[in-house]
């Protein structure tokens, strides 16, 4: 499978407690986007890589939030101190080529805080 | 500011039917528009997409149809089935930047057979 893939598919975590999520992007892809998605909502930007420079962030990426690509390949996304508010389905897109082409969608990781 | 309404929010139809959902946008200045598949539990998957001299667009049973000038537009589905259960979600690009997507917070359609 050549798709975009997240890992973990599912997390469950203690309030307060850290977690990391990994995205592996369609390889060759230069750009490489994170989403939140909450239960009946459509996704919600975080973040944005280009490479291996972070070129945007939401204001939903509260201090307790850090993302990252190091090599410009995978990318990982750090939720510190979890709270239940961070429960959500988190999603990483990627695409190549010009602003304005397809993002391709992986299957998301779904986090549960209790 | 930017925004992207979609209805209905949730729709029942029998197996064979057909439906339309509805999506109106505010996002300036617009690129492009795209409808979305996401299956429960999975990420979207891209069905269409439009750009603003485009009014229609067919993928199979989906045909989708934007009017630039109303900020409106709509996905046509034809002869149901059961698998198209999902939630549709109306994404529209605005120009400049990083391409920021603004989603819209889809319609859950259900197929019963």
């Amino acid at each position: 499978d050549t798709g975009v893939s997240q890992n973990p598919r599912h997390k469950i975590t203690k309030r307060g407690q850290n977690v990391t999520f990994r995205c592996d992007p369609i390889s060759e892809h230069n750009r490489l986007y994170w989403y939140r998605q909450t239960l009946g909502q459509g996704p919600e930007f975080l973040t944005y890589f280009q490479n291996e420079a972070q070129l945007e962030k939401s204001r939903l990426l509260s201090d307790r939030f850090s993302a990252e690509r190091p090599k410009g390949s995978f990318s990982t996304l750090e939720i510190q101190r979890t709270e239940q508010g961070d429960s959500a389905m988190y999603l990483c897109a990627s695409t190549l080529g010009p602003i304005g082409n397809e993002q391709f969608f992986g299957p998301g990781t779904r986090l549960t805080v209790l | 500011k930017n925004q992207v309404e979609q209805s209905p929010q949730s729709l029942i139809i029998l197996e064979g039917k057909n439906c339309t959902l509805q999506c109106n946008y505010t996002v300036s200045p617009f690129s492009n528009l795209r409808w979305y598949k996401q299956d429960t539990g999975r990420g979207p998957v891209s069905l269409t997409i439009m750009t603003f001299s485009e009014n229609t667009k067919s993928n199979g049973r989906y045909t989708a149809t934007l009017d630039a000038d109303t900020k409106q537009s709509s996905l046509h589905i034809t002869a149901s089935q059961l698998s198209d259960s999902a939630s549709y979600i109306c994404v529209v690009s605005a120009t400049g930047g990083y391409n920021k997507l603004i989603f819209g917070a889809g319609t859950r359609l259900a197929v019963h057979p």
